[in-house]
């Protein structure tokens, strides 16, 4: 069975960092690309990052790009979200995704969010 | 940047209603169109990818359609586990794009 768990979501000042992680099993994690996705309470999804299966293609959401770094550690078969000068607007649910395909394709199995609010 | 657009925002249907969402994209995304479902609380769960590609455990009364620039998720006879918030989603190209959702609620 696919699991997607996430962690290390919580209260965080303005200006301040953190780092989600997302341990995955139930699948070779190798082969598949990965993704974040954010979800503001009450309002709709959008994509923040991506990962492919060997790190080479990596990409981010213009809100988030130069702020954000995703990594991929594959010995503990875990993915994360390093976020570097947290904004009010960064508040979210973060989800973790695994992509259907070596390419980057869609997302089909997703982990349970972890919430981060940014607030002084 | 590719906009997806969902049509309507939201809508009221009864138990057994056939259900249509359309999604339309700024540019020509040719296949590059997945459908998710997501119920308050939870994670959203993917229903079609490929614009028409069944997911594996979805039941057949979801369907997908199109190419290019327009697409359709039919729900062929609404049932109460239904009712939820349906999200169209291109990956042709980063950065990856959602509709803004179609709330499904009941009648």
């Amino acid at each position: 069975e696919v699991q997607l768990v996430e962690s290390g979501g919580g209260l965080v000042q303005p200006g301040r960092s953190l780092r989600l992680s997302c341990a995955a099993s139930g699948f070779t994690f190798d082969d598949y690309a990965m993704h974040w996705v954010r979800q503001a309470p009450g309002k709709g999804l959008e994509w923040v990052s991506g990962i492919s299966w060997n790190s080479n293609n990596i990409d981010y959401a213009d809100s988030v790009k130069g702020r954000f770094t995703i990594s991929r550690d594959s010995a503990k078969s875990s993915l994360y979200l390093q976020m570097n000068s947290l904004r009010a607007e960064d508040s979210a649910f973060y989800y973790c995704a695994k992509d259907y395909g070596a390419q980057w394709l869609g997302m089909d199995y997703w982990g349970q969010g972890t919430l981060v609010t940014v607030s002084s | 940047d590719i906009q997806m657009t969902q049509s309507p925002s939201s809508l009221s249907a009864s138990v057994g209603d056939r259900v249509t969402i359309t999604c339309r994209a700024s540019q020509n995304i040719r296949n590059y169109l997945n459908w998710y479902q997501q119920k308050p609380g939870k994670a959203p769960k993917l229903l079609i990818y490929a614009a028409s590609s069944l997911q594996s455990g979805v039941p057949s009364k979801f369907s997908g359609s199109g190419s290019g620039t327009d697409f359709t998720l039919t729900i062929s006879s609404l049932q109460p586990e239904d009712f939820a918030t349906y999200y169209c989603q291109q990956s042709y190209i980063t950065p990856w794009t959602f509709g803004q959702g179609t709330k499904v609620v009941i009648k």
